[in-house]
């Protein structure tokens, strides 16, 4: 069964510094991985994604996340955060034929001045 | 225009009552599914319905169902409902079956149950 991991709980990070959140996943084809953002009191908002190609994947907001099959990671990074990051961050490694998203238990982002 | 809408948004109801969650999308998309929230943030699939078509169940208590009119709606009723069915209810959408494209996510409705 396809599984998430996402190590960090809560990070907190300094205004205009970069960020990198971690995402290991289980699957045993080849994955298709998401990097979703939930705000307070908000739905869920897509990120980015990976299914095949480049490994180096770009987003909105400014944020990237890079596909390592070795690692089976799935890291997403910004190089200079804003305090509107300030959110929940979920990985999620989905399956072909069915659309089944396993979602990663999320990080909390925080920023300060 | 709000792309999947959930209502209502707040939820608070006693233990034993019998509720409903309505979800709708306007973005003609073919896959619906409900997702549950807990405390410590975890989602976790509960329903999956391609064109009005159940095709994920996940173990989700018989208390619990859902149904969709057509392929734009998909509801959820709960009977009975118990203290640990409090959590965030987030309805879903994605294009269509295969390779996965992403959903498009409600902004929730928080049931309380007291």
């Amino acid at each position: 069964a396809q599984s998430v991991t996402q190590p960090d709980i809560h990070i907190t990070v300094s205004e205009g510094a970069s960020l990198e959140l971690r995402c290991n996943y289980s699957y045993g084809a080849t994955p298709y991985l998401f990097w979703y953002v939930q705000s307070p009191g908000q739905g869920l908002q897509l990120l980015l994604k990976y299914f095949s190609g480049d490994t180096l994947v770009q987003g909105i907001k400014g944020f990237e996340a890079e596909f390592k099959r070795s690692q089976s990671s799935f890291n997403l990074r910004k190089p200079s955060v804003h305090w509107s990051d300030a959110a929940e961050y979920f990985c999620a490694v989905g399956e072909g034929g069915n659309e089944k998203l396993t979602f990663g238990t999320g990080t909390r982002l925080t920023i300060i001045p | 225009d709000t792309a999947v809408s959930q209502t209502p948004k707040y939820l608070v109801t006693q233990m034993g009552n019998d509720k409903s969650i309505k979800c709708e999308q306007n973005l003609g998309h073919d896959t619906m599914y409900w997702y549950k929230q807990d405390s410590k943030k975890f989602l976790k699939i509960m329903f999956s319905y391609n064109n009005k078509e159940l095709i994920i169940n996940e173990t989700v208590p018989n208390r619990f169902s859902p149904k969709s009119p057509d392929k734009a709606h998909l509801n959820l009723h709960i009977n009975s409902l118990e203290l640990g069915d409090s959590a965030v209810y987030f309805c879903a959408s994605s294009p269509r079956t295969g390779p996965p494209y992403g959903y498009t996510f409600g902004s929730g409705t928080r049931l309380t149950v007291v």
